[in-house]
């Protein structure tokens, strides 16, 4: 059971350049997040996905745009980096059970994106 | 909208002296809190829900309404406690769900 997988872990990119964040999750979750982890910033969320086909905005998300594939995948796409997008980002997942959220999220690894 | 506050980014702690790490929350329904840590190269992992009002690792927390809080305590730290700590509150609405962190509080255990 892998639980949360995010690809890659580290990625540096030129300003300008796009790329797509892949998250995949193996436990039938219904939600998807993403988050940046920022010093002093603690975690700030992205976009977030509440259940397959649907996604929306939370706290950060201009200059991001997210695609939840199917139940178990939830990308995140940079279209024109930005060195402000210098960050770390993790993908969570968590089950929802009777609208209740009573359960523990799970979380990728990271990805350390740098852009120059 | 719900919103969570951690006041302290750094706290630096004597091994076997007590802990609190604060957390304070805002949110006009029932609240659903939980506290995440992540230890060094690790990814984040739940550390405890305030709905099991259980003890892990030596840690209790309790959710105090009348304070909107939900403070995280140990008696007596050990230098494994630390660790980069997140107080995360959840909302649910109709299956529309949304993990809300705090900005984190970075442990340290002093020997």
């Amino acid at each position: 059971n892998a639980g949360v997988t995010q690809t890659p872990k580290f990625q540096v990119l030129k300003t300008g350049q796009s790329m797509t964040l892949q998250c995949a999750q193996d436990m039938n979750h219904n939600s998807m997040y993403w988050y940046r982890q920022d010093p002093g910033m603690g975690l700030r969320l992205i976009y977030y996905s509440a259940s397959e086909g649907t996604t929306d905005k939370g706290e950060v998300p201009n200059g991001y745009n997210v695609s939840r594939l199917n139940k178990r995948e939830f990308s995140l796409r940079l279209e024109s980096a930005a060195p402000s997008q210098t960050s770390v980002y993790f993908c969570a997942s968590h089950p929802l059970d009777s609208g209740r959220s009573t359960t523990e999220a799970f979380f990728g690894q990271g990805t350390r994106l740098t852009v120059v | 909208a719900q919103r969570v506050t951690q006041p302290e980014k750094l706290l630096s702690v004597f091994k076997g002296a007590p802990v609190e790490l604060k957390c304070n929350y805002s949110y006009s329904g029932s609240p659903e809190l939980f506290w995440y840590v992540q230890y060094s190269r690790q990814r984040l992992q739940l550390l405890l829900r305030h709905i099991s009002r259980e003890s892990i690792k030596g840690f209790t927390a309790d959710l105090n309404k009348g304070e909107t809080s939900f403070h995280l305590k140990k008696p007596f730290a050990q230098e494994e406690d630390s660790a980069m700590y997140y107080c995360a509150l959840v909302v649910s609405n109709f299956g529309n769900e949304k993990l809300t962190f705090g900005t984190g509080t970075r442990l340290t255990i002093i020997p």
